[in-house]
C-alpha cells in the first residue's frame, strides 16, 4: 500500500528542537518530490518546503527559508522537518505531502505539535 | 508573490444541490499548474483535481474543474452528504512555489 506516515504528536516548550518524520512506503522513494505543508489551527494551509530525495534538491516558500530545514534518508525512505528553535507560533498540524503533477496526490495523516510555557 | 482568492467564504447548500467554487490567481499561470483539494473535519486534504481538471483517482465524476488565465471553478453536481468539507485551490508558480487559497467551506443549509 501507497502511503507516507508521520510520526506522532509533540508538546515541546519554547526555545527547544524538534524533527518530525515522514516514512514513505509503496513506491519508489528517490522518484518524487514530497513536501511539508502546515496548518496552523483553524486556518487554512501553507506550503513550506520540498525536497527531491534522490538528489536532495531543496526548494523552501521565503516565509519559512530560515526557520525550518528539511531533509531526507533514502535508506530508511524518511523525509524530515526540523526546527531549531520551536516558537509558540510554530504550534500547527504539519502533512507531508506527495508531489505529482504539480499538485500534491498523497498526503500523511499529519503530526500535531503543541509548543507551549 | 502569487495570491489565490477563493469565494465565497463559505457556501450554504442542501444535499443534492449544485455548488460553484471560485479560485482567482493573481498571475497567470497554465492550466496544468492549478489543483484543487477536500478537506473535512479532522482530516488530511484530499486531491481533487489536478490540472485543473483532472480528477484524481477514486474521485466521483460529480467533482469536475474548469478555467483559465486566472480564473478557475470547482463545481460539485449534486451534493452528498460526504462532500459538506473545506475545499483549497493551490497554484505552482514560478520557482518552483506552491500557494494555497484560503478556502471555501460548504456547509449544509
Amino acid at each position: 500500500e501507497v502511503q507516507l506516515v508521520e510520526s506522532g504528536t509533540e508538546v515541546k516548550k519554547p526555545g527547544e528542537s524538534l524533527k518530525i518524520s515522514c516514512k514513505v512506503s509503496g513506491y519508489s522513494f528517490t522518484s518524487n518530490w514530497i513536501g511539508w505543508v502546515r496548518q496552523m489551527p483553524g486556518k487554512g494551509l501553507e506550503w513550506m518546503a520540498i525536497i527531491f530525495p534522490a538528489n536532495s534538491d531543496i526548494k523552501y516558500n521565503p516565509p519559512f527559508q530560515g526557520q525550518v530545514t528539511i531533509s531526507a534518508d533514502t535508506s530508511i525512505t524518511t523525509v524530515y522537518l526540523q526546527w531549531n528553535s520551536l516558537k509558540a507560533s510554530d504550534t500547527a498540524m504539519y502533512y507531508c505531502a506527495r508531489h505529482v503533477s504539480w499538485s500534491f496526490d498523497l498526503w500523511g495523516r499529519g503530526t500535531l505539535v503543541t509548543v507551549s510555557s | 508573490e502569487v495570491v489565490l482568492t477563493q469565494s465565497p467564504g463559505t457556501l450554504s447548500l442542501s444535499p443534492g444541490e449544485r455548488a460553484t467554487l471560485s479560485c482567482r490567481t493573481s498571475q497567470s499561470a497554465s492550466s496544468n499548474y492549478l489543483a484543487w483539494y477536500q478537506q473535512r473535519p479532522g482530516q488530511a486534504p484530499r486531491l481533487l483535481i489536478y490540472a485543473t481538471s483532472n480528477r484524481a483517482t477514486g474521485i466521483p465524476d460529480r467533482f469536475s474543474g474548469s478555467g483559465s488565465g486566472t480564473d478557475f471553478t470547482l463545481t460539485i453536481s449534486r451534493l452528498e452528504p460526504e462532500d459538506f468539507a473545506v475545499y483549497y485551490c493551490q497554484q505552482y508558480g514560478t520557482s518552483f512555489l506552491f500557494t494555497f487559497g484560503g478556502g471555501t467551506k460548504v456547509e449544509i443549509k
